[in-house]
């Protein structure tokens, strides 16, 4: 499968604690991009990655967020001191070209 | 500020029929489009796009029409198939900005 993968799937925390997301984009793509979409909503925004440099950032991106994509491989999204409203499907995306996103599967976060 | 939106939550067509969801932008800058598919517990898909220098793509079932003067473009499925229910949604981009804006999605349910 030459896919979007992203480990783990699903997330169940407590809040207060912290998670790491994982992302794998396709492997050609140097573009990267994190998504959050909550129940009824689409896909949200939250950062973007040209190889291994952060270029952009959502203010929906707060301080407790962090974004990582180090050597333009994989990239981590960190959660810290996680609040209820964090739960959510977090969505990464990549491409080669800025328009045409290839998604991920996702991962569900349930903070509890 | 939803700069895009899907203004029908859900739609139910017959098996064969033509299926017809619509959405509506309000930021003129945007100049290109694209409508993604999503099955429960997956990623969104990408379908099809169109670029604001056209008024209509074509691939295969699938044509997006667009029409700049009224900032609303639709998909059109014909004939529509049971394979194709799923939430479809469309999404906005503008050159020089590398995140896509996302419509809150239109459920489509085809009936046999």
């Amino acid at each position: 499968d030459t896919g979007v993968s992203q480990d783990p799937r699903h997330k169940i925390t407590k809040r207060g604690q912290n998670v790491t997301f994982r992302c794998d984009p396709i492997s050609e793509h140097n573009r990267l991009y994190w998504y959050r979409q909550t129940l009824g909503q689409g896909p949200e925004f939250l950062t973007y990655f040209q190889n291994e440099a952060q270029l952009e950032k959502s203010r929906l991106l707060s301080d407790r967020f962090s974004a990582e994509r180090p050597k333009g491989s994989f990239s981590t999204l960190e959660i810290q001191r996680t609040e209820q409203g964090d739960s959510a499907m977090y969505l990464c995306a990549s491409s080669r070209e800025p328009d045409e996103q290839y998604f991920g599967p996702g991962t569900r976060l349930t903070v509890t | 500020d939803q700069q895009v939106k899907q203004n029908s939550p859900s739609l139910s067509v017959q098996e064969g029929r033509i299926s017809i969801l619509n959405c509506d932008y309000t930021n003129s800058m945007f100049d290109y489009f694209l409508w993604y598919k999503k099955y429960p517990a997956e990623g969104p898909t990408f379908l099809i796009s169109i670029s604001s220098i056209k008024d209509k793509n074509e691939d295969g079932r699938f044509t997006v029409f667009l029409n700049k003067s009224a900032k609303h473009l639709s998909l059109h499925i014909v004939p529509s198939q049971p394979g194709d229910s799923a939430v479809y949604f469309c999404a906005a981009s503008f050159q020089g900005a590398q995140k896509l804006v996302f419509g809150q999605g239109t459920r489509l349910t085809i009936n046999p």
